[in-house]
């Protein structure tokens, strides 16, 4: 099941840099997608949303973007801060027009940020 | 900040014991889900609940797998013969209400280890 791929395992950025986490879907029926950030031995923590009928999302230094017809969707944090250093995880829902409400999750992207 | 609950945090089984994982979800909402992550593996959605019923289930939740909401606060996923490929860390989140996209708000996760 690949219906949702984060194709770059890790990322190094510099603090006070942007860091971009990128993330592909396949199933044109998602119509809501999110990030989560999550540190080993802890649970998914929700980072910021994004709804099909929208093309961008901003919240404080996080920003989601979604192109709809390329299926990409990506973060960006700016500028980014030692204590972003975690796995991120982008995932998919179908929503009510599809009648199923589970995310569907990405491998996940381990950003580092670097002092 | 209101928050998702599991416990045990660790649980160490033989293999073909029963277990049962325990959640308490953020009080208000009505949609309950358990995922599991199995070691350098996705995020994989196993059942959502609502309503006192099983609403949505994977093709891994199968009839080794359970889901109860005893009282108005716990939430609990039982393993009735434990497997060793069962050896996973399990997330319990909610929701509001699916129907709006309401996030889901994940617990800290239960690490499952079946010897």
């Amino acid at each position: 099941d690949q219906q949702v791929k984060q194709n770059s395992p890790s990322l190094s950025v510099q603090e006070g840099r942007i860091s971009i986490l990128n993330c592909d879907y396949t199933n044109s029926m998602f119509d809501y997608f999110l990030w989560y950030k999550k540190y080993p031995a802890e649970g998914p923590t929700f980072l910021i949303s994004i709804s099909s009928i929208k093309d961008k999302n901003e919240d404080g230094r996080f920003t989601v973007f979604l192109n709809k017809s390329a299926k990409h969707l990506s973060l960006h944090i700016v500028p980014s801060q030692p204590g972003d250093s975690a796995v991120y995880f982008c995932a998919a829902s179908g929503g009510a027009a599809s009648g199923t409400y589970k995310y569907i999750f990405g491998t996940g992207t381990r950003l580092k940020v670097l002092a | 900040e209101p928050e998702v609950t599991q416990t045990p945090s660790h649980q160490v089984t033989q293999m073909g014991q029963e277990v049962i994982l325990r959640c308490v979800p953020i009080s208000n909402h009505l949609y309950f889900y358990w995922y599991r992550q199995i070691l350098g593996q996705k995020v994989e959605f196993l059942v959502s609940f609502y309503n006192n019923e099983i609403s949505e289930k994977s093709e891994i939740f199968d009839d080794q797998f359970s889901v109860e909401r005893p009282d108005g606060s716990n939430f609990t996923l039982k393993i009735r013969s434990t497997k060793l490929e069962d050896s996973a860390m399990y997330f319990c989140a909610s929701s509001g209400l699916a129907g709006l996209q309401e996030t889901q708000y994940f617990g800290p996760g239960t690490r499952l280890l079946v010897l």
